[in-house]
């Protein structure tokens, strides 16, 4: 059973960056699929961030893409986002998920959600 | 950026009855259109992928159609946990976007 489990700061100061990690289990991350990082402002819709493959290779949301990182260690079976010079408008549930080619792309399992807010 | 426009925005249908949600695509996505089920407080999951294929475990009850630009989720007999916020969402050449969501109400 593929879980998936995001960890990090609740409350991040404005212009400070966001740091979150998924530990994924039941999965080895360097087995393959995609792995990535969604968003949903509190009674909002979902917005994709980025993705990273287990080889590290990384794809962006355009809107984003300045301000983002994401990057994964096989060795702890986790990948992780960075989001600097954050505000208000990046308080979020920020999920993540796996995807596949095979799944065109589609997120098959996603972790429970963590909230992060932007507040001084 | 592929903008994916939902209709409508909330659909109250009685349970036992269909439900017919849609979505639209700026521009072609092929098949690479997937559909989701969020309920209050849960992550997202899975209901179809490739427009049209089922994801493991999902109810045959619903079903997805549609390639291009235009897309529908159909609930074939409502039941009380298909209440919920339906999300569509497609892949093109790395640029993943969602639609803003129907929400399904009991009628």
């Amino acid at each position: 059973q593929v879980q998936l489990q995001e960890s990090g700061p609740g409350l991040v100061k404005p212009s400070e960056t966001l740091s979150l990690t998924c530990a994924v289990s039941g999965y080895s991350i360097s087995s393959g699929y995609y792995w990535g990082w969604i968003r949903q402002p509190p009674g909002k819709g979902l917005e994709w961030i980025g993705s990273i493959y287990h080889s590290g290779s990384t794809y962006y949301n355009p809107s984003l893409k300045s301000r983002v990182t994401i990057s994964v260690d096989t060795s702890k079976n986790q990948f992780s986002l960075k989001l600097s010079s954050v505000t208000a408008a990046d308080t979020a549930v920020y999920y993540c998920a796996r995807a596949s080619q095979w799944l065109r792309h589609a997120f098959d399992y996603w972790g429970q959600g963590t909230l992060v807010t932007v507040s001084s | 950026e592929i903008v994916m426009t939902q209709s409508p925005a909330t659909l109250s249908v009685s349970p036992g009855e269909r439900a017919t949600l849609s979505c639209r695509a700026s521009q072609s996505v092929s098949s690479n259109l997937a559909w989701y089920q969020q309920k209050p407080g849960q992550a997202p999951r899975l209901l179809i992928y490739g427009a049209s294929t089922r994801a493991t475990g999902i109810p045959a009850r619903f079903s997805g159609s549609g390639s291009g630009t235009e897309f529908t989720l159909t609930i074939s007999s409502l039941q009380s946990e298909d209440f919920a916020v339906y999300y569509c969402q497609q892949y093109n050449n790395w640029q993943i976007t969602f639609g803003q969501g129907t929400r399904l109400e009991i009628k």
